[in-house]
């Protein structure tokens, strides 16, 4: 069982826009800045988003973040096939004294 | 350019111990706190355990408390994960992860290495 909850999939054809959802709680979302990875099959996790909405240097800016009360949300638009992979949020708990990801979503281009 | 290189990974029979090296290279390694993550196989990510930059605080998951230790010598750009008391569970890919904050986000991962615990 995930602190943080996410839709275990979501799908879309080329160039739509899909939203992934990430709800937490006050000692996680709430206060400690969320962050989002893409993970390929196969491979090793990557960053994709942190601080809410900023992306690493290489990200395309059809990756967005962004954050309300103890829910956060990752969105891609114009969704190419490369999408295709497992989507993670994840952010810092306070009461835990850990970190604490999502239970994962999968993107799957139709 | 950043690299996080694990090993130390293989089959070990439940109760026994392993030790997961992680060298570090490209980056001044003193400077950012470092976590390990595992992933068990076809399941989602879970953290493990992080240590701050100067081995000062440690943090860890409540399924690992007690029985791994995370640990850091910074003459050798080497992050180190013991892990005691095996048991089938724990069984996974376990990648290291750099972070500037104990906080995260985790900007640089290692390939993963994979552990397996059956006997």
């Amino acid at each position: 069982q995930s602190v943080l909850t996410q839709p275990p999939s979501a799908s879309g054809t080329p160039g739509q826009r899909v939203t992934i959802s990430c709800s937490g709680s006050s000692s996680n979302v709430g206060s400690s800045t969320v962050n989002w990875y893409q993970q390929l099959p196969g491979t090793a996790p990557k960053l994709l988003i942190f601080s809410y909405d900023q992306r690493p240097s290489g990200v395309p800016d059809r990756f967005s973040g962004s954050k309300s009360g103890t829910s956060a949300s990752l969105a891609i638009s114009g969704l190419q096939s490369d999408d295709e992979a497992d989507y993670y949020c994840a952010a810092w708990d306070g009461r835990l004294n850990g970190y604490v990801f999502g239970s994962g979503t999968k993107v799957t281009v139709l | 350019q950043v690299q996080l290189v694990e090993s130390g990974g293989g089959v070990v029979q439940p109760g026994r111990s392993l030790r997961l090296s992680c060298a570090a290279s490209g980056f001044t390694f003193s400077s950012y706190a470092m976590h390990w993550v595992r992933q068990a196989p076809g399941k989602g990510l879970e953290w493990v355990a992080v240590i701050w930059y100067d081995g000062s605080y440690k943090y860890y998951a409540d399924s690992v408390k007690g029985r791994f230790t995370i640990s850091r010598d910074n003459s050798k750009n080497t992050l180190y994960m013991e892990m005691n008391s095996l048991r089938a569970e724990d069984t996974a890919v376990y990648f290291c992860a750099r972070a500037p904050s104990y906080t995260g986000p985790f900007d640089y991962w290692g390939q993963g290495n994979v552990v397996t615990v059956s006997s």
